[in-house]
């Protein structure tokens, strides 16, 4: 079954508490992409990754790092979590057209205290 | 910049009502345009795409026409059901963003009664 898999769903942490989200697609898809969703806001580009070693800031990508060292997956990484980082994040994958749509993991509910 | 405009909700249907729910773009070039769904607890689902001007995209008896004159793609079911209950974001995405991302509206959520 074609899927997105994001771990954890759910965490709870404190200010400054290293966490790492892992994402990983097994649909051989090129592109990546992490988002945050906010109430009112939508979704928003936090990091997209074109292929392996190749990342680039969305618009929201500070406090947040990547990387994408193999072609299935794409962790996010908030070095020193803050309470603004308090989201609900999606991962995300496609092949590379801007035809083709962009499946999504279920997401993971993160409560930075 | 490129941008989506999503009515706003909640909207409350009762079950078999016509539903439209209006989606508006702004974009340089030829966007893709997608409506995703979600439901409670779950991540997005995408309902369904057009990929260019008059394409009509249909998916769960779920309607929208890429409309390139009025820059729209609203979204229509001609009766709905209970569990279409969720909330729903209309999407572009333009190979002329150089991110290639999903630009989504703010959401707008359903709520079909019994």
């Amino acid at each position: 079954e074609a899927q997105v898999t994001q771990n954890p769903r759910y965490l709870i942490t404190v200010t400054g508490k290293k966490l790492t989200v892992t994402c990983s697609q097994n649909m051989n898809h090129e592109y990546m992409s992490w988002y945050r969703q906010d109430p009112g806001l939508g979704l928003r580009q936090i990091y997209y990754s074109m292929n392996v070693e190749v990342t680039d800031k969305g618009d929201v990508p500070e406090g947040y790092k990547v990387s994408r060292k193999e072609k299935r997956n794409f962790p996010l990484i908030l070095e020193s979590p803050s309470p603004n980082q308090t989201s609900l994040y999606f991962c995300a994958s496609s092949a590379y057209r801007d035809t083709q749509p962009q499946h999504f993991g279920d997401g993971t509910r993160l409560s930075i205290l | 910049g490129n941008s989506v405009t999503q009515m706003e909700g909640p909207v409350t249907l009762s079950e078999e009502a016509f539903l439209t729910i209006n989606c508006t773009y702004t974009a340089t070039g030829y966007p893709s345009l997608f409506w995703y769904v979600q439901y409670p607890g779950e991540g997005l689902q995408l309902l369904l795409k057009a990929t260019k001007a008059d394409d009509k995209g249909s998916n769960k008896g779920f309607e929208a026409t890429y409309r390139k004159e009025t820059t729209s793609f609203h979204l229509e079911k001609g009766s709905v059901q209970v569990s279409d209950s969720a909330v729903y974001f209309c999407a572009l995405r333009s190979l002329m963003d150089s991110s290639y991302k999903l630009i989504f509206g703010s959401g707008t959520r359903l709520l079909v009664r019994p």
